[in-house]
């Protein structure tokens, strides 16, 4: 079936920092979108973006879905400890398939 | 309330063992999904189905079995045939197959260990 690739695998920031993650397709997407996973936790619903060239801000979370509707990007500005988890990106097209993650670990 | 349950929240098997990992939900969603979760690991699909009485197998579904017999309920089991088992499971649902303003809703998530 059709994968989304995400980048980088982990990443480990200062409280503070920036972060973002990524998610790439060989093929346009006729949606994306952006879970979390707490540790120990479930994935929860974050957003969805459906048309080229979104943007979308959720507080300190900006997600934005590319032109050619094959990536899209997760930032979030000055992280949080309570911004620990695993970050997925999904498309859904009959069933939802996800990408592999971005674990993201925030020192305090 | 309403959501998705999965039931027991930890599950110890012997090797050789059958055992049956329960989802239900109260949110009147057609579709329903499990899928698996290795530590470190992304989410893998094992079969969903988007109507009572129909179902589909993901990409990893050997050694898996379910039934929608309900539209509420949607059990996974886990045979001796599934080389591998331990695992933490997760079950899904949406209101209808995933189509490109649905999103899943996820229960707490059964862990499984093999011993």
């Amino acid at each position: 079936g059709q994968q989304v690739m995400q980048i980088p695998q982990y990443q480990h920031v200062q409280e503070g920092e920036d972060f973002t993650t990524y998610c790439n397709s060989s093929t346009t997407l006729s949606n994306i979108q952006w879970y979390k996973q707490r540790p120990g936790g479930h994935p929860v619903f974050l957003i969805q973006l459906v048309k080229s060239g979104e943007v979308k801000k959720q507080k300190r979370l900006t997600f934005q879905f590319g032109e050619a509707k094959k990536n899209s990007s997760l930032h979030i500005t000055a992280t949080q400890t309570t911004d620990v988890g695993t970050y997925f990106c999904t498309y859904n097209f009959n069933k939802f398939y996800f990408g592999s993650g971005t674990k993201l670990n925030v020192k305090p | 309330d309403g959501g998705i349950t999965q039931s027991p929240k930890y599950l110890f098997r012997k090797e050789g063992q059958n055992v049956t990992l329960s989802c239900e939900q109260n949110l009147n969603h057609d579709a329903m999904y499990w899928y698996r979760q290795d530590p470190g690991q992304g989410l893998r699909l094992i079969y969903y189905s988007q109507i009572v009485n129909d179902f589909q197998k993901g990409d990893i579904a050997e050694g898996y079995s379910v039934s929608r017999e309900k539209k509420e309920s949607f059990p996974l089991t886990v045979t001796s045939a599934q080389k591998n088992p331990t695992a933490f499971y997760l079950c899904a649902s949406s209101i209808d197959r995933a189509g490109p303003t649905t999103e899943a809703f996820f229960g707490q998530g059964t862990r499984l260990t093999v011993v």
